[in-house]
């Protein structure tokens, strides 16, 4: 049972241009997501979150939009550089304290 | 401040075998969780343990077990190996346990292959 949903597993994106992720989830009660970036030989590192009484919240170059009717939350990333390669998780708390529910994660890759 | 670090870096063990993974949170943060990441999908949630008790359990047999010492550090015990264990284990730790702002921080991980 797959709560949260990544279907694109790979994103190839110019330098300069707009990358959108895109993160689907089917249980309503989640009320807080979050985005995780990863890098090769590294673990995930933080990357941004919201809250469900939200429907945007932003940090620099990203922002991240939530649409609580379609369960739908995306990340935008602008401009985006080559450094933003990476695979990229969108995450929500489960209800066991200390769980996080992963999608199956969406390989950003920025060419110069 | 030293964020979170895991040991062994890489490991190969054969099937049938034992293993222990270590973890080392981040200095004041008392709650630690273990993911298993296989190929191609995301970090699996194992266990949750904050103040040396176990909190919070997924899917996964019991084989699995972990504990946490009086430090907060953490060590993953998997017994009688099998091919699919092998996998990518990411440790994670934040300040408190259950709060979903507190952001969970990861180590990089242990690269365990079982042959």
């Amino acid at each position: 049972d797959q709560q949260v949903k990544q279907n694109s597993p790979s994103l190839s994106v110019q330098e300069g241009r707009i990358s959108i992720l895109n993160c689907d989830y089917t249980n309503s009660m989640f009320d807080y997501f979050l985005w995780y970036k990863k890098y090769p030989a590294e673990g995930p590192t933080f990357l941004i979150s919201i809250s469900s009484i939200k429907d945007k919240n932003e940090d620099g170059r990203f922002t991240v939009f939530l649409n609580k009717s379609a369960k739908h939350l995306s990340l935008h990333i602008v401009p985006s550089q080559p450094g933003d390669s990476a695979v990229y998780f969108c995450a929500a708390p489960g209800n066991q304290g200390g769980k996080l529910i992963f999608g199956q994660g969406t390989e950003l890759s920025v060419k110069p | 401040d030293a964020g979170v670090t895991q040991s062994p870096t890489h490991l190969i063990k054969t099937r049938g075998q034992h293993v222990t993974l270590r973890c080392s949170p981040i200095s004041g943060h008392k709650s630690v969780s273990w993911y298993q990441q296989v190929l191609g999908q995301g970090p699996q949630f194992i266990f949750q343990y904050y103040e040396k008790e176990e909190r919070g359990r997924g899917n996964f047999p019991d084989r699995f077990s972990a504990r946490q010492f009086p430090n907060y550090s953490s060590e993953l015990n998997v017994n009688a190996l099998l091919l699919g264990d092998s996998a990518l284990y990411l440790c994670a730790s934040s300040l408190r346990r259950g709060v979903h702002t507190d952001t969970q921080y990861f180590g990089p991980g242990t690269r365990l292959t079982v042959l």
